[in-house]
């Protein structure tokens, strides 16, 4: 059964960076049919794509935060991980990960299953 | 790139339909077919209840119902139930190999 878990540090000092990572059980991470991506959700506001990516390491980011963003794929733990680094109390949010749907290169599609989600606070 | 629009709130009875709409530009929705709508519970992570436009994924109603017309997707919920209530989202492709989503929209059973 596909689960996916993210995983990091609750709170991040503002300039800081914020680590995650995302672990993924029951099918392997190398599939060539899925990307595996970022969204995030600020306290009682909508959804926002922060970025995705391939097992062999393509990424693709949303351009309001890829000065900031990194992701990397570990296929030897089933596991990618994000980095946003200088953050400050907008990025405080529900972080989650999931699979996306690869419909060929550089395209993407739905998003499903969703991991639970890691509340990230971003304070002093 | 701005989000695409929803209405923040729609209500219905028990057993009444309700449509929520998603309004984006011929650079998104109007652009290709890939809009899903997820369902979100409060304290919950997004479920996926709609892709390409009106496709249900496995074990998804089919009271729920999804169409396009030009730059605007719409779901429907037909014989609305206590348990439908909750947050919707839509999203979509952007041809810059960008995903972006609606503002979200409240479900709400009278």
């Amino acid at each position: 059964q596909l689960q996916l878990h993210e995983s990091g540090p609750g709170l991040v000092k503002p300039s800081e960076t914020l680590s995650l990572t995302c672990t993924v059980s029951g099918v392997s991470i190398r599939s060539t049919n899925y990307y595996w991506a970022w969204i995030r959700q600020p306290p009682g506001k909508g959804l926002e794509w922060i970025a995705s990516v391939y097992y062999s390491g393509s990424t693709y980011y949303n351009v309001s935060l890829m000065s900031r963003v990194s992701l990397f794929v570990d296929t030897s733990k089933n596991q990618m991980s994000l980095k946003l680094n200088s953050v400050t109390a907008a990025d405080t949010a529900v972080y989650f990960c999931a699979r996306q749907r690869r419909i060929a290169a550089q395209l993407f599609n739905w998003l499903d299953p969703w991991g639970q989600g890691s509340l990230v606070t971003v304070s002093s | 790139q701005s989000a695409l629009t929803q209405p923040p709130s729609v209500s219905g009875s028990p057993g009444q339909s309700i449509t929520i709409s998603c309004t984006g530009t011929s650079s998104d929705i109007g652009g290709n077919n890939f809009v899903s709508w997820y369902q979100q519970h409060p304290g919950k992570a997004p479920k996926l209840m709609i892709y390409d436009v009106s496709d249900r994924p496995s074990g998804v109603s089919n009271r729920f119902s999804g169409s396009k017309s030009a730059n605007t997707a719409s779901l429907t919920i037909s014989g609305l139930r206590a348990e439908d209530e909750a947050q919707y989202y839509c999203s979509a492709y952007i041809h810059s190999t960008t995903l972006v989503f609606g503002g979200g929209t409240r479900v709400t059973v009278l």
